[in-house]
Parts: structure tokens; sequence; C-alpha cells
């Protein structure tokens, strides 16, 4: 049982690039979550999927796109990287409305020149 | 606007000291509180609380939720060099969002 799995764990861009972050989870979970996290901050949710089919903006989606591709899996793409997305990445699970509790992936540390 | 706010943003005692986290959030649609520790890598999950007044414990943790007056608490005794970390408060959201505050960074020294 892997849990949330993410990849890549580090990755160097440079601006304009493009990119897509991979996460899968393997606990039948429902909702699934991108997050990203700067220096001395806590999470701020980029887009989230309550359930396999839909997907929904949170509170800084700009420059990001997803897909949730089937229940477990669920990427973040980036289009044309800027220096201000350098940031860690967190994916996230949870059964959805009959619990609240999120596992987390390991990351990806994400740096963009 | 929907936040979370926590206090302090970072806290330095001593082994067995006993230290106490707040939370304080305005959140439309509320439905549930979580707290996190996260320890360099990514969070991990320590309680969630739905319901005012009723305290949740594991171990030298402990957690309450004040629905009226939108705080909760987290409060670790005993505390050791291995408590030290980032604590995270999530506030959950009908809608399946998640709004965190920044964390406060706990440093315990021996």
């Amino acid at each position: 049982n892997a849990g949330v799995t993410q990849t890549p764990k580090f990755q160097v861009l440079k601006t304009g690039q493009s990119m897509t972050l991979q996460c899968a989870q393997d606990m039948n979970h429902n909702s699934m979550y991108w997050y990203r996290q700067d220096p001395g901050m806590g999470l701020r949710l980029i887009y989230y999927s309550a359930s396999e089919g839909t997907t929904d903006k949170g509170e800084v989606p700009n420059g990001y796109n997803v897909s949730r591709l089937n229940k477990r899996e669920f990427s973040l793409r980036l289009e044309s990287a800027a220096p201000s997305q350098t940031s860690v990445y967190f994916c996230a699970s949870s059964e959805g409305p009959a619990s609240d509790t999120q596992y987390f992936g390991p990351g990806t540390r994400l740096t963009v020149l | 606007e929907d936040k979370v706010v926590q206090s302090p943003l970072s806290l330095v005692v001593h082994e067995g000291d006993t230290v106490t986290l707040n939370c304080s959030y305005e959140v439309t649609n509320f439905r549930s509180l979580l707290w996190y520790k996260q320890e360099k890598k990514a969070p991990t999950f320590l309680f969630m609380l739905t319901s005012s007044g009723i305290e949740k414990k594991s171990g030298r943790l402990s957690s309450i939720l004040d629905k009226k007056e939108l705080f909760s608490i987290l409060n670790i005794t005993a505390t050791q060099t291995g408590d030290s970390a980032v604590y995270l408060c999530a506030v959950g959201h009908n809608f399946n969002k998640f709004y965190f505050g920044s964390g406060t960074k706990l440093n315990v020294k021996p």
C-alpha cells in the first residue's frame, strides 16, 4: 500500500518551459488536491477534484491546469513556467465528505530559473 | 475572504515544557478543523475536529474546538525534541476545499 505517490521528486525548469506533475493514490479515495508551499508559509490550494470527473479552482489556480485522469490519478500541468512558480508541490487525497483527513504525497521541489 | 490564522508563528521551549498552539478561522460553510505535523517533508495527520467542546487526545497531544469563538488549540505536554516541527491548522469547507494557516514552528531544546 503505497498511499500517495508523486513524480518527479525534483525538477528544474527554465522560464517558459512546460511540465506535468503526476500524482496517484491507491486508497480508493474520492477527492484529490494539489497544493503549493512556499518558504515560511502554509499550504495553498491550487486545484482540487472532489470526485472523479470533476475539478475546481482553489486559491491560486493561475498558471496551472489539472486533469483527473481516473479515480487514482490527478495531474498538475504548468504550461509556461515562471519563476514565481518555484515552490514545493504536494498532492493529497481524502475519502471526501465522509472524512476530511488528507494523506499527502512526498512532494515535488520545483525550481524555475 | 476565508482565512486561517495561527499563532505564535514560532516557539522555542525546553524539553518537559507544555505548549499551546492557537488557530483562529473565518471560513464560511465550515465543516471541519484539522491539525497536521510537518517535519521537513509531507504533513502528517494529527486530529480532526468537527464539534465544539469535545477534546481529542493522542498521547501527549490534545486538541479542542470552539465553533462559537472560531478557534482551536493544540496542546502538547511534556514536550520532547521529537516534537520539533511545523504544526499546521487547516479548515475544511463544505465544498471540499481546505484552507491552511501559515503554521507554528516549534523548536524543543534538550
